[in-house]
């Protein structure tokens, strides 16, 4: 099985702390995405990114930055945070190049607070 | 950009069936996801339709209507453990595996 693993279920920061979260994925996935998901909005997507080293913005960028030191990590950075950055964040991951039938898998997500 | 809409929540008896619908209106289409998402836990995938018509997986069906924009994901034989949030997600025809999603349907089931 795809695991994907948040290294945090739960976090508490405060406003203009920097925040890092980590994600982890044990399938040689390619494609490695940042969301969040607010009540009533859905998934957002945030970053994305398709091999190490390589970034694109998502629908919702700012105030975020994103790392791919290597294939299997991914981290989001709260630059500095603020109170409307509290969401549960999910991590993702999928294969790339064998066709757009391919699922992204999931973390069990990071439910972040900062006060 | 993308404009996915999903009922918010639904209610249903145990042994009964479900229909949800998704109506999207995209910039270009490759293919919808279903995701099942219980409380607490990570979405997990479901279906996938790229083509007209129905695929069947045990319990679950989901249907597409490209050309209506328009699909839905059925549930048979509700049980218990199937309430949970059904979230539909859109690719674009873009070269990319970006997803759009909608803001999901939270499935009650009563005994």
């Amino acid at each position: 099985d795809v695991k994907v693993t948040q290294s945090s279920r739960y976090l508490v920061k405060r406003t203009g702390e920097k925040v890092f979260l980590e994600c982890v994925q044990d399938m040689d996935h390619e494609n490695m995405f940042w969301y969040r998901q607010d009540p009533g909005l859905g998934l957002r997507l945030i970053y994305f990114s398709y091999d190490v080293k390589m970034k694109e913005k998502g629908d919702i960028p700012e105030g975020y930055s994103v790392s791919r030191e290597k294939k299997e990590r991914f981290s989001l950075i709260l630059e500095s945070a603020s109170t409307n950055q509290t969401s549960m964040y999910l991590c993702a991951s999928s294969f790339r190049g064998q066709g757009f039938n391919q699922p992204q898998h999931f973390g069990d997500g990071t439910r972040l607070s900062i006060l | 950009g993308q404009n996915i809409d999903q009922p918010t929540e639904m209610t249903a008896t145990e042994g009964a069936i479900v229909q949800i619908n998704c109506t999207y209106q995209t910039s270009g289409f490759n293919g919808l996801f279903w995701y099942q998402q219980h409380a607490g836990e990570a979405p997990t995938f479901l279906s996938y339709n790229v083509l007209d018509g129905l695929e069947e997986k045990g319990r679950f069906s989901s249907f597409l209507s490209r050309s209506k924009g328009y699909s839905y994901l059925l549930l048979k034989e509700l049980q218990m453990k199937d309430s949970a949030s059904y979230l539909c997600a859109v690719r674009d025809e873009g070269g990319d595996y970006k997803l759009s999603f909608g803001a999901g349907t939270t499935v009650t089931v009563r005994a």
